[in-house]
């Protein structure tokens, strides 16, 4: 059974910093690409970023590229989400969710609540 | 970018219902498209992917259509747990695009 297991959310203040992990079990996670969604209260899910199965290929949203960081360890099977200069509305959920072949998310994790305030 | 549009935001319905969803891409997207339901408190979970084909596990009154800019989602005769959220979402290889979700609610 595919598991993945966010942690690291927390509350953190303006312009802090703060690293997500996601640790997979049940499937060969060397093989897959992964990805971080978010999800504001109240709000629709955003795509945040995105890292290829050997980490060669990187990608994000527009508008958090130079704050966040994505990155993996296949030996240790996780993804992790270095996040800086966090603002009031990073404040959200936020998922770890694998890519399948054709591209879609195909598992997700239970998420993490990170919440930017004073 | 591409930006994708969801009708209605809301959509109350009743136990028995046929329900459609409607999804738009506003350029041509092929059939590069996935739904999700989501629950309060819960993760996403998918439904259908490339369009119109049914994620194992999914029960067959799910369905999805279309391909180019407009797609839809059927659920044939609406159930209890049905009562969700649904995204669309336009996926490629370098982004991923959600609409802005689809709340159904008992009526």
């Amino acid at each position: 059974e595919v598991q993945l297991v966010e942690s690291g959310g927390g509350l953190v203040k303006p312009g802090g910093s703060l690293r997500l992990s996601c640790t997979a079990s049940g499937f060969t996670f060397s093989t897959y690409s992964m990805n971080w969604v978010r999800q504001a209260p109240g709000k629709g899910l955003e795509w945040v970023s995105s890292i290829s199965s050997t980490g060669t290929y990187i990608y994000y949203a527009d508008s958090l590229r130079g704050r966040f960081t994505i990155s993996r360890d296949n030996a240790k099977n996780s993804v992790y989400l270095q996040m800086n200069s966090l603002r009031a509305d990073d404040t959200a959920v936020y998922y770890c969710a694998r890519i399948a072949l054709t591209d879609h998310f195909d598992n997700w994790g239970q998420g993490t609540l990170v919440t930017v305030s004073s | 970018d591409i930006q994708m549009t969801q009708s209605p935001s809301t959509l109350s319905a009743s136990v028995g219902d046929r329900v459609t969803i409607t999804c738009r891409a506003s350029q041509t997207i092929s059939t590069s498209l996935a739904w999700y339901q989501q629950k309060s408190g819960k993760a996403p979970k998918l439904l259908i992917y490339k369009a119109s084909t049914l994620e194992s596990g999914v029960p067959s009154r799910f369905s999805g259509s279309g391909s180019g800019t407009e797609f839809t989602l059927t659920i044939s005769s609406l159930q209890p747990d049905d009562f969700a959220t649904y995204y669309c979402q336009h996926y490629n290889t370098y982004s991923w695009t959600f609409g802005q979700g689809t709340k159904v609610e008992i009526q």
